[in-house]
């Protein structure tokens, strides 16, 4: 099966950067996505990892290592806008997309 | 622009009735999903179906069944709601292989009470 693990909460303040890990495990892989989701609004696609390293995007980079079942979404320049839930999410073999529970980002002024 | 539009936003149903939810997209793709979420237990895959006809067990598919006669439409069904149902559900398509696979566009949800 599959499972994903991620923090339940971060706090950081507006300016700063942060950082919330996933960290998984499935029978198969093929690739890490993150999602960000505001309350009262559905899911949005933010990135995608499916070999290891960095990808960038805008103010958002995630990055992934097999080896160590492991990928983090990077937030610079922290906006309130940015306060959010960030979900990770696994792909098997099949396309099971399987979702971390969530983590909830509070940016404070 | 791309959209997955699921029918209803709000239902209110009574324990034992049958729930129909349904979810069309406008992007011809081959995968759809039905998720619900809950409080802390974030994203739980219920059913997901890569073609028309073809349907696969999430991990919590008990209680619900689906059906995909046309690859634009994918119904979730209760057939016979209980309260432990009240969620909200989110309906998700992407396209096949990889990186598509991966991308999932969803709908803004159907929440569903059951008294």
């Amino acid at each position: 099966g599959q499972s994903l693990e991620q923090p339940s909460e971060v706090t950081a303040v507006e300016g700063a950067i942060v950082q919330i890990n996933c960290t998984y495990q499935t029978s198969g892989f093929y690739g890490l996505s993150w999602y960000q989701q505001h309350d009262g609004g559905a899911p949005t696609f933010l990135s995608y990892n499916g070999l290891d390293g960095l990808e960038e995007t805008g103010r958002f980079s995630s990055f992934l290592s097999r080896s160590d079942s492991y990928g983090y979404l990077l937030l610079q320049e922290l906006q309130m806008k940015d306060s959010a839930s960030y979900f990770c999410a696994s792909r098997d073999s099949s396309y099971k997309l399987i979702f971390g529970s969530g983590t909830r980002l509070l940016v404070r002024p | 622009d791309v959209k997955v539009t699921q029918s209803s936003r709000y239902l209110v149903k009574r324990t034992g009735e049958k729930v129909f939810l349904e979810c069309v997209q406008d992007m011809d793709h081959e995968n759809m999903f039905w998720y619900r979420q809950d409080p802390g237990l974030g994203l739980r895959l219920i059913y997901f179906s890569y073609d028309v006809k073809m349907k696969e067990k999430g991990d919590i598919p008990e209680g619900y069944s689906v059906s995909r006669e046309k690859k634009e439409r994918f119904s979730l069904i209760l057939e016979s709601a209980s309260t432990n149902q009240t969620s909200m559900y989110l309906c998700a398509s992407s396209l096949a292989g990889t990186p598509g696979a991966n991308v999932l566009t969803f709908g803004a949800g159907s929440r569903l009470t059951v008294l």
